[in-house]
């Protein structure tokens, strides 16, 4: 089966970093993704990382650990629009056999001026 | 040009009753998927479709039944609707190009169903 742990809530200042972390426990891992949702609003894609280390993408970072089963999220630069659930999920396999996406039950950042 | 559309956004109804989504993407992707956001947020895969083929299903009543007329259209009916059903349905798809599913999935805006 699939387990995936992210704090449910952080509260951050704008123009600060936060990091948001993930520990998972999944069946065949492949892959770990994460998604910004804002409220009443379907999620979008930030980034995924397949290997070990760090993925920069301008003001947000993921970063993977494989074998300690941990991934983070770094925001830089915090802006009020940051503020956004971000959902940390991961591919691994079904008890069909196929791959599928689970999601963490995500993290409510909520930023302060 | 929206990528991942739904339809309707919203749906009021009454327990009991028989109501269907739709969802269409006009990405070319191969794969399209059915998730539940129930009240607590949490996301969970329902069913998984490739070129109009049932890949995922999870343990989901029967009273849902997905549909793919072709592969940019998968519909979710639902019968004898129940107050549990309500929460976000969001569709999403893929391409198909990387195995392992590691290819970024699109959603679309979501349709809240509420039942009362």
């Amino acid at each position: 089966g699939q387990n995936i742990d992210q704090p449910t809530e952080m509260t951050a200042t704008e123009g600060a970093i936060v990091q948001i972390n993930c520990t998972y426990q999944t069946s065949g891992f492949n892959g770990l993704f994460w998604y910004q949702q804002h409220a009443g609003e379907a999620p979008t894609f930030l980034s995924y990382n397949v290997l070990d280390g760090l993925e920069e993408k301008g003001r947000f970072s993921s970063f993977l650990s494989r074998s300690k089963g941990y991934s983070y999220l770094l925001l830089k630069e915090l802006q009020m629009k940051d503020s956004a659930s971000y959902l940390c999920a991961v591919t691994g396999l079904s008890g069909a056999g196929s791959y599928q996406l689970t999601f963490g039950k995500g993290t409510k950042l909520s930023v302060i001026p | 040009d929206t990528a991942v559309s739904q339809t309707p956004k919203y749906l009021v109804t009454q327990m009991g009753n028989d109501k269907s989504i739709k969802c269409e993407q006009n990405l070319g992707h191969d794969t399209m998927y059915w998730y539940k956001q129930d009240s607590k947020k949490f996301l969970k895969i329902m069913f998984s479709y490739n070129n109009k083929e049932l890949i995922i299903n999870e343990t989901v009543p029967n009273r849902f039944s997905p549909k793919s007329p072709d592969k940019a259209h998968l519909n979710l009916h639902i019968n004898s609707l129940e107050l549990g059903d309500s929460a976000v349905y969001f569709c999403a798809s893929s391409q198909d190009r990387l195995a392992g599913g590691l290819d970024t999935q699109y959603f679309g805006p979501g349709t809240r169903l509420t039942v009362l």
